[in-house]
């Protein structure tokens, strides 16, 4: 089982907001981690979006809208990014990471069509 | 500004190693706020972090890729560089090459390495 699980796929409407899951392997408790995004459009290179582990212990990338936000659903153990106000831009792969175990994993990844 | 650039052949033959370097402007390779990192992608798949070398030496790297792979810098030329020795068609990917105190906040364009005869 991977460390790290996203849903292949995600679509959602304009304006609408969006949930990315990253469930972590169970075993591996995610109010231990910090949960970093990346998002990474077609043709260009990923871009770092913001980390999680707590509302204390957040960080927003360095240009990154409010509308991008973490936050982490203990009950399923999983990391959440939440996109609100979609945007036909924020069409794109997203992925999750966390360093464990004194590497980074990454989640395999999550395409969100806006339609 | 940080600036992060990779430079290496595109093609390189099957069992031999793929090396690459990064050169960094905008700043020093020396300064204690960074980590290095490189991270593959091969053609229509996700990311994998292949390793990441820290301002005090100590490296990290993929346990699937450890036996193949060296991260080492260069501070005279403010460069880091990645050998993967014995590669395979497997390997062939788009390689970054990124830094950050924390996050990977900052990338490479990238480069694209084939791997064939």
């Amino acid at each position: 089982q991977p460390v790290l699980t996203q849903p292949t796929s995600l679509s959602a409407s304009p304006g609408a907001s969006a949930r990315f899951t990253c469930t972590l392997r169970s075993g591996i408790n995610v109010g231990t981690y910090r949960i970093y995004w990346y998002q990474q459009k077609p043709g260009s290179l990923p871009r770092y979006l913001l980390r999680y582990k707590s509302d204390s212990d957040k960080q927003q990338g360095s240009g990154v809208p409010s509308r991008f936000s973490g936050s982490k659903d203990a009950s399923t153990n999983a990391g959440l990014l939440l996109i609100s106000g979609l945007q036909s831009e924020d069409e794109a792969d997203y992925y999750c990471a966390i360093w464990y175990s004194s590497t980074w994993v990454f989640g395999g990844g999550t395409k969100l069509t806006v339609l | 500004q940080l600036q992060l650039q990779e430079s290496g052949p595109g093609l390189v033959k099957p069992s031999e190693t793929l090396s690459l370097t990064c050169t960094v402007s905008g700043g020093s390779i020396s300064s204690s706020s960074y980590y290095w990192g490189w991270i593959r992608q091969p053609p229509g798949k996700g990311l994998e972090w292949i390793g990441s070398i820290y301002y005090s030496g100590s490296t990290y790297y993929n346990p699937s890729l450890k036996s193949r792979v060296t991260i080492s810098v260069d501070t005279s030329k403010n460069q880091f560089s990645l050998k993967l020795s014995s590669v395979t068609a497997a390997d062939t990917a788009v390689y970054y090459c990124a830094n950050g105190p924390d996050a990977f906040d900052i990338w490479g364009q990238g480069t694209m390495v084939t791997v064939s005869s």
